[in-house]
């Protein structure tokens, strides 16, 4: 059974960087992608980007210039990091994996994080 | 970017009656070669992560029940719960994986 588990700060400052990490069980981090998606309180989803171990990363364009993912296999993690976060980042963070495709066939729980100082 | 549109925002159905959700995307999502549609279904309820329902557009996930089903080409796209259940009361999206950045509808609430 896959399972995703995000974890991180659930509170930054503004201006400073978000940083979180998708722990994966269950299944190889190999052969698939691992993207991440963002859902603000009581709005719809927002995919932030997606890589695959050992290929380029690609964002979304309007996140591009802030973030940065990784993969660390000998871990089974993934990250995702968010410089220079503002209010209108604070969100519910979902790491999710992805086929050769595209579509999203497990998601981890999700972290809320909230941008305040 | 393609943009994903649903509608409507939100639906009540009652108990064992039809719900149907629609999504349009801006442009084709039908990949010619494989004539696959690249557009998925997810259903997300309160406190949960989404859920994948159906993905090419008309393929069940492992798992999820067969009165909920996938149709349409293109452009134009259905989702239809054939006899809906409480359980099934969610926000319900459509999601695009023709191209990047990859794209969600806006979502649809599905009510008793």
């Amino acid at each position: 059974q896959v399972q995703l588990q995000e974890s991180g700060p659930g509170l930054v400052q503004p201006s400073e960087t978000l940083s979180l990490t998708c722990t994966v069980s269950g299944d190889s981090i190999n052969s698939y992608y691992w993207s991440w998606i963002r859902q603000p309180a009581g709005k719809g989803l927002e995919w932030i980007g997606r890589m695959y171990n050992g290929g380029s990363p690609n964002y979304s364009p309007s996140l591009k210039s802030r973030v940065t993912m990784s993969v660390d296999t000998s871990k089974k993690e993934v990250s995702l990091k968010m410089r220079s976060v503002t209010a209108a980042d604070t969100a519910v963070y979902y790491c999710a994996r992805a086929g050769e495709y595209g579509f999203l066939d497990y998601w981890g729980q999700g972290r809320l994080v909230t941008v305040s100082s | 970017d393609i943009v994903v549109t649903q509608a409507p925002d939100s639906l009540a159905v009652s108990l064992g009656e039809r719900a149907t959700i629609n999504c349009k995307s801006s442009q084709s999502v039908l990949y010619s070669s494989s004539n696959k549609n690249y557009l998925a279904w997810y259903q997300q309820k309160p406190g949960q992560p989404p859920k994948l329902l159906i993905y090419w557009a008309s393929t069940r996930e492992s798992g999820v029940p067969d009165r909920f089903s996938g149709s349409g080409s293109g452009t134009d796209f259905t989702l239809t719960i054939s006899s809906l259940q409480a359980e099934d009361v969610a926000v319900y999206y459509c999601q695009q994986y023709y191209s990047s950045p990859l794209t969600f509808g806006g979502g649809t609430k599905v009510e008793i």
